[in-house]
């Protein structure tokens, strides 16, 4: 069985400052994972994959995701927040197959601080 | 935009009635997925469809059902509406490989 933790449902910073958002995962087979952004009234929009290769892997909008096996983590950062990114963003993992369904971490609420 | 379409946008609607909501997937894509989002329960997976085929099924009740059709667009029949059923009803699609899911805008439900 697979799952997703995220650690914190909202996180406040100020602009021009780190953004850390903690995933934390389990899954008995190697995993797919995601991050998904939602911003107000809208769809999720996928962020950035990782699925096998690269560990630290690049997004859109300046953020990246570091895959670390033995902490089981897939953490997202962004060097320097801007009021823009202020969204929810979701943890997802999977699995390589036609049937098998993404498992989505509750979110964590981005606030940014002017 | 993602490719992944739904209508209607907003459906107000009474306790009791059923409603039916529509996806079209990206061309090409032959897995939909349904999901809810609602404030209290937050993202929850109800039920997948691969070419016309049930594959799986997360948090979906008795009293809603989904087909996909031959032209693979899906729907997704919510009958018995009670309050607690309003919420954001997305759709999503995927192709074979990655299951990289692509997002609709949604369907907006209330139930009065």
């Amino acid at each position: 069985a697979q799952s997703v933790t995220q650690l914190g449902s909202h996180v406040s910073v100020s602009e021009g400052a780190l953004v850390l958002l903690r995933c934390n995962y389990s899954s008995s087979v190697p995993p797919y994972l995601f991050w998904y952004v939602q911003y107000p009234n809208q769809g999720l929009q996928l962020l950035l994959k990782y699925t096998t290769g690269a560990t630290l892997v690049k997004g859109i909008n300046g953020f990246e995701a570091e895959f670390k096996k033995s902490e089981t983590s897939f953490h997202l950062t962004k060097p320097s927040a801007h009021m823009s990114d202020a969204a929810e963003y979701f943890c997802a993992v999977t699995r390589y197959s036609s049937a098998s369904k993404i498992i989505f971490g509750s979110g964590t609420r981005l606030s940014i601080r002017p | 935009d993602s490719g992944v379409t739904q209508t209607p946008k907003h459906l107000i609607t009474a306790t009791g009635q059923r409603v039916t909501l529509r996806c079209s997937p990206r061309s090409g894509d032959l897995s939909v997925y349904w999901y809810q989002q609602s404030l209290d329960q937050g993202l929850q997976f109800l039920i997948q469809y691969y070419n016309g085929e049930e594959r799986a099924k997360g948090n979906i009740l008795e009293r809603f059902s989904a087909q996909q059709f031959p032209d693979l667009h899906s729907e997704l029949n919510l009958s018995s509406l009670e309050l607690g059923d309003s919420a954001l009803y997305f759709c999503a699609s995927s192709g074979q490989g990655f299951n990289e899911q692509f997002f609709g805008p949604g369907t907006r439900l209330t139930v009065l």
